[in-house]
């Protein structure tokens, strides 16, 4: 079955370190996003990207770095620039078509619970 | 600039009851879509509906249903019959067209329902 696959589900580090989130999905999408959950909000863009080598920068990227080396995989990293990385981090995709990207919805992971100490 | 609201943070209701989230988007474009999605406590959000903002036209699908009012800008969203499975977080989720085809979406702070047996 298509879809998108976040590991791992749970994720510990120690302040200081960076770590990578990985997001791998078959639905053959072009655009794939990043974002963030925190508790009592809603979900907060990092960075998105339309087509493989590149991406843009969303409402809170600071701190966050991505690449797009393949279609089907955009991981993201963590580093220790970010001050309150502790959050629920969410992959996504969808497709690109001009004609139809507007009534597309989004297709989730099933997230990345990441907890900084 | 866009802003959406979903004003009730927390419903509780009794099994069978019914039950209406409501969404206000607040927008400058004349063309946009709004999408419902929910959030299960498994984390992963899934697509419920969609509509365009030139379709003001409710629709019923099972137990869901949708009024979307272009005038008062407001897209709520009533499940009849509520069952226990209903309980989650259901977020609102405008999207309009912004440069080069990429959907800014917005989502709201979402709607924490809990049906209880």
């Amino acid at each position: 079955d298509g879809g998108i696959t976040q590991s791992p589900k749970y994720l510990f580090r120690k302040e200081g370190q960076n770590v990578t989130l990985s997001c791998e999905q078959n639905l053959n999408h072009d655009a794939m996003y990043w974002y963030r959950q925190d508790p009592g909000q809603g979900l907060r863009l990092i960075y998105y990207s339309q087509i493989v080598n590149d991406f843009q920068k969303g409402d809170i990227a600071e701190g966050y770095s991505v690449s797009r080396e393949k279609k089907e995989s955009f991981p993201l990293t963590v580093t220790s620039a970010q001050k309150n990385p502790t959050a629920f981090y969410l992959c996504a995709s969808s497709i690109m078509d001009r004609r139809s990207s507007y009534n597309s919805p989004l297709h989730f992971g099933n997230g990345t619970r990441l907890t900084v100490t | 600039a866009q802003k959406v609201t979903q004003a009730q943070t927390e419903i509780s209701v009794v099994e069978k009851e019914d039950v209406t989230l409501d969404c206000v988007y607040e927008t400058r474009d004349t063309t946009y879509y709004l999408f419902w999605y929910k959030q299960p406590p498994s984390g992963e959000l899934v697509f419920l509906i969609r509509r365009n903002s030139f379709d003001e036209q409710n629709e019923i699908s099972g137990r869901y249903s949708w009024n979307f009012q272009k005038s008062t800008s407001s897209f709520n969203f009533t499940i009849t019959a509520s069952q226990v499975v209903d309980s989650a977080v259901y977020f609102c989720a405008p999207y309009s067209l912004h440069s080069g085809g990429y959907q800014k979406v917005t989502f709201g702070i979402g709607t924490k329902l809990q049906v209880i047996p």
